[in-house]
């Protein structure tokens, strides 16, 4: 089955380190996103691939970092240097290559990764 | 993207039409009105996508006004497995990267 898989569910560090999450997807699409949300709130955006080995800028950048080497992953660092890393972590892929039936395809959405950083 | 406004949360009652509201006021000719849902601790999940015209599938219907400034997402008959968060989005669909920015939503809460 086609899908977008996050692991782990749920991630538990201490203060000042460094942490990876996962983000793999089999559907081939181009296009990936990274987002947080903070309880009661939105979604907001980190960064954004449209292509392998291209990334971009989201609203809330800062203390984050990301490589996109295959079209499958797109992992997210969380580095030190974010200042209130613990939130809900969401990670996305689109369709953006025109052959699909709705070129316009709605982002599909991975469950998440809950962090909390002690 | 045009901002959008929907109210913090609805009510209702389980096997009743649930319509969900959004403003939209600013949105221009090109914007694309988009409803997803998140249930609790989830990933979000997309609903329904209109530009002027109505349009229903099978999880809703989505009613655009005629001036495009508002619209109202109806689902049919409501069930306890409805219940979540609900976002009113609009964006173009040549924006850079396509992202989506999401508001604060609406809560629905389905209720026995």
């Amino acid at each position: 089955d086609g899908g977008i898989t996050q692991s782990p569910k749920y991630l538990f560090r201490k203060e000042g380190q460094n942490v990876t999450l996962s983000c793999e997807q089999n559907l081939n699409h181009d296009a990936m996103y990274w987002y947080r949300q903070d309880p009661g709130q939105g979604l907001r955006l980190i960064y954004y691939s449209q292509i392998v080995n291209d990334f971009q800028k989201g609203d809330i950048a800062e203390g984050y970092s990301v490589s996109r080497e295959k079209k499958e992953s797109f992992p997210l660092t969380v580095t030190s240097a974010q200042k209130n890393p613990t939130a809900f972590y969401l990670c996305a892929s689109r369709d953006t290559s025109g052959r699909a039936l709705s070129f316009y395809n709605e982002q599909f959405f991975g469950p998440g990764t809950r962090l909390t950083v002690l | 993207d045009a901002k959008t406004t929907q109210p913090p949360s609805m009510d209702c009652a389980e096997g009743r039409a649930a319509n969900l509201p959004c403003n939209h006021s600013t949105i221009s000719g090109n914007e694309y009105v988009y409803w997803y849902r998140q249930i609790h601790s989830q990933g979000p999940q997309y609903i329904i996508h209109g530009l002027k015209n109505n349009e229903t599938n099978e999880m809703a219907s989505l009613i655009i006004t005629e001036d495009r400034k508002s619209s109202t997402l109806i689902l049919p008959h409501a069930t306890l497995r409805d219940t979540a968060v609900y976002y009113c989005i609009v964006r173009t669909h040549n924006n850079a990267g396509n992202m989506l920015t999401f508001g604060g939503g609406t809560r629905l809460m389905v209720k026995p």
